[in-house]
């Protein structure tokens, strides 16, 4: 089983649908990532988050440590959204805090 | 700033061919890695740097190597390349500071197809 686990691994959605791609990790952590990859493109973090939520513009990310579980929220979403969004996970701080570990990637398309 | 780059973009080579991706990035950050990254999985940690003259394995280092000789540069060598070592290449880089996480910055990726 890997350590971190998103869904769906694939998602397909209308304009201005709102969308929530979700991510449950096994391990302990002191920090967790959402990152965005555009087809053929590079990758950029979009959050990095420790408890509770942020926000940035459409995109929402929120954590339940005590679940272990992390979601990314895009409200009305647009076909620009499309891309691959990667969660990821940093080891507890007394260790290499840098060392992500990631999951597979939600392919998300956003059609007109 | 450019950030983190890589060159080549491409690369095709033959089997037991060696060569050298590279990775720079004018952060000043301290922390440098290289990911593959392949169809159906994760991106996997290959090598990793904490500073100039400092690196270490990651998940995946068999038929890689690398060097940190200075805080800029953090290149990856294929010594024999094999055809398992098709994959997509991401090299990272963020601060490095004690008790504190910092978000990572990833380079534009190097596509290499072993034939």
């Amino acid at each position: 089983k890997n350590e971190v686990e998103q869904s769906p691994q694939n998602l397909t959605a209308q304009e201005g649908e709102f969308i929530t791609i979700n991510c449950s990790y096994s391990v302990g952590i002191s920090a967790l990532h959402w990152l965005q990859q555009h087809p053929g493109g590079g990758i950029v973090s979009l959050f990095m988050l420790s408890s509770g939520k942020k926000k940035h513009g459409r995109l929402i990310a929120t954590i339940n440590i005590q679940e272990k579980h992390s979601s990314l929220h895009i409200t009305a979403s647009h076909p620009r959204d499309s891309a691959v969004y990667i969660c990821a996970v940093s080891p507890p701080i007394t260790g290499t805090a840098s060392k992500l570990t990631f999951g597979t990637g939600t392919r998300l398309q956003v059609t007109l | 700033n450019a950030g983190v780059t890589q060159t080549p973009k491409f690369q095709v080579l033959k089997t037991g061919q060696s060569m050298t991706l590279q990775c720079a990035q004018d952060m000043n950050h301290e922390y440098m890695s290289w990911y593959r990254q392949d169809p159906g999985m994760g991106l996997r940690l290959i090598h990793y740097s904490v500073g100039a003259g400092i690196t270490d394995q990651g998940e995946v280092p068999n038929g890689y190597n690398v060097s940190r000789s200075t805080t800029e540069d953090f290149p990856l060598r294929l010594l024999s390349a094999a055809p398992s070592q098709t994959s997509v290449y991401f090299c990272a880089s963020s601060p490095l500071s004690k008790g504190k996480i910092h978000e990572q910055y990833f380079g534009p990726g190097t596509r290499l197809t072993v034939t």
